[in-house]
């Protein structure tokens, strides 16, 4: 079983529309949590980096943390054709390095 | 202020050769990591650094070596390569805890 689970997508939505996506998880010991996006043959940047459980809010979007039920969530309000793309979720029980990663959500946003 | 620059992008080995990836960066960042990257897979870690002659193994070590003499430059070496290691190698670093990675843009190798 992998440490991190992730659905892969492809996930279509319109432009203006909310996007849920999520990433599910077996360690208990995981704390530390980040989101990245990944264009197509680019190097992933970070969106998010939150620690524990609760939510964090930056511009459109919102990483939300349940450590009781092992899952997590990003959050993107009025999404627009620039956000199509890969997001990865990552997470450790360390506050740096030694990150697990889910294999990646592809979206689509339509014009 | 380059960032993590990687090089070469593409490369093409034949089964048994050995090459270098290399990564560097400009930041002063103390934490270097090498990740490959395959369908399905994620990210998964190969080696990592927290500082100059400091390394360690991650997930999936077995056939890459790694050293780092400076702060800038974290090589991944592969020894003798093999079918199994095509894929998309990349090199993130970490200015310290609580941050989180700043990723190259990586290397497509193919192994033939």
């Amino acid at each position: 079983q992998k440490e991190v689970e992730q659905d892969p997508g492809p996930l279509s939505v319109p432009e203006g529309a909310i996007v849920s996506l999520n990433c599910t998880y077996s360690n208990s010991a995981f704390q530390y949590f980040m989101w990245y996006r990944q264009y197509s043959r680019k190097g992933p940047e970070l969106l998010m980096y939150t620690y524990s459980s609760g939510n964090k809010e930056d511009g459109r979007f919102t990483a939300q943390v349940d450590k009781s039920s092992k899952y997590i969530s990003l959050f993107i309000r009025d999404s627009q054709p620039s956000d199509s793309a890969t997001y990865l979720c990552a997470m450790s029980p360390y506050n740096f390095n030694k990150f697990y990663f889910g294999s990646g959500t592809k979206l689509n946003v339509k014009p | 202020n380059a960032g993590v620059t990687q090089t070469p992008k593409f490369q093409v080995l034949k089964t048994g050769q050995s090459m270098t990836l290399q990564c560097a960066q400009d930041m002063n960042h103390e934490y270097m990591s090498w990740y490959r990257q395959d369908p399905g897979m994620g990210l998964r870690l190969i080696h990592y650094s927290v500082g100059a002659g400091i390394t360690d193994q991650g997930e999936v070590p077995n056939g890459y070596n790694v050293s780092r003499s400076t702060t800038e430059d974290f090589p991944l070496r592969l020894l003798s390569a093999a079918p199994s290691q095509t894929s998309v190698y990349f090199c993130a670093t970490v200015p310290g805890p609580n941050y989180g990675y700043t990723f190259g843009s990586g290397t497509r190798l193919t192994v033939v």
